[in-house]
């Protein structure tokens, strides 16, 4: 069964740090892209980054440069969150999500059931 | 690229239809994806390219649109319909969603 399962998230004051993990089964993790997205308190979806299968090129929101890292290790299926200097505005459901292309469209095809941060001011 | 769905809540009883809105800021020429998440559940991926319904999606679920202009519709809803749906564009960087539309029960 293709399944991505995320961990690490909780209550963290703000200013403070959190890594993040989503461990891949049931595919072949390292011919993927992968993103995170994260749900906010208000019901909305926000892309947060995104990285090459290798690990070799990474992007990110505007909102998490130079705070949050992405990064991956093909070798254990998983994919991280590196996030630092938190704030209020990063609370929420974190997912990881696969991405596929399909002559040259691509989307989020599998998704995994998230984990949640809070940031407490 | 901003994405504005419209209504945010569209209330509707088992079988009957649902027309989803999605306008964008600019043109996404056909790269747009739909989503539909329920609560506490997995986000599942609907349609892409438009109109491109992903493997084992019921008939009933439909995109449409292309540019600026898109829509999802739902024929004769189910039960296990009834949830949030979200449209995403891919064409530019960042990605972004739209706010959703809540399909609820009436």
């Amino acid at each position: 069964e293709v399944q991505l399962v995320e961990s690490g998230g909780g209550l963290v004051q703000s200013g403070g740090s959190l890594r993040l993990s989503c461990a891949a089964s049931g595919f072949t993790f390292s011919n993927y892209w992968m993103h995170w997205v994260r749900l906010t308190p208000g019901g909305g979806l926000v892309w947060v980054s995104r990285t090459k299968n290798d690990g070799s090129t990474t992007w990110g929101a505007d909102s998490v440069k130079g705070r949050f890292t992405i990064s991956r290790d093909n070798a254990k299926d998983t994919m991280y969150l590196q996030m630092n200097s938190l704030t209020a505005e990063d609370t929420g459901v974190y997912y990881c999500a696969r991405e596929t292309v399909t002559r040259g469209q691509y989307y989020m095809d599998v998704w995994g059931r998230g984990t949640t941060v809070t940031v407490s001011s | 690229v901003v994405l504005t769905q419209s209504p945010a809540t569209v209330s509707v009883s088992p079988g009957e239809w649902a027309t989803l809105s999605c306008r964008a800021s600019q043109s996404v020429g056909g790269n747009l994806a739909w989503y539909q998440q329920k609560p506490g559940q997995v986000p599942r991926l609907l349609t892409y390219s438009a109109s491109t319904r992903a493997p084992g999606l019921p008939a009933r679920f439909s995109g449409a649109g292309s540019g600026t202009d898109f829509t999802l519709t739902i024929t004769s809803l189910q039960s296990e319909d009834f949830a949030i749906y979200y449209c995403q564009q891919y064409n530019d960087w960042p990605l972004t969603f739209g706010g959703g539309t809540k399909v609820e029960m009436k």
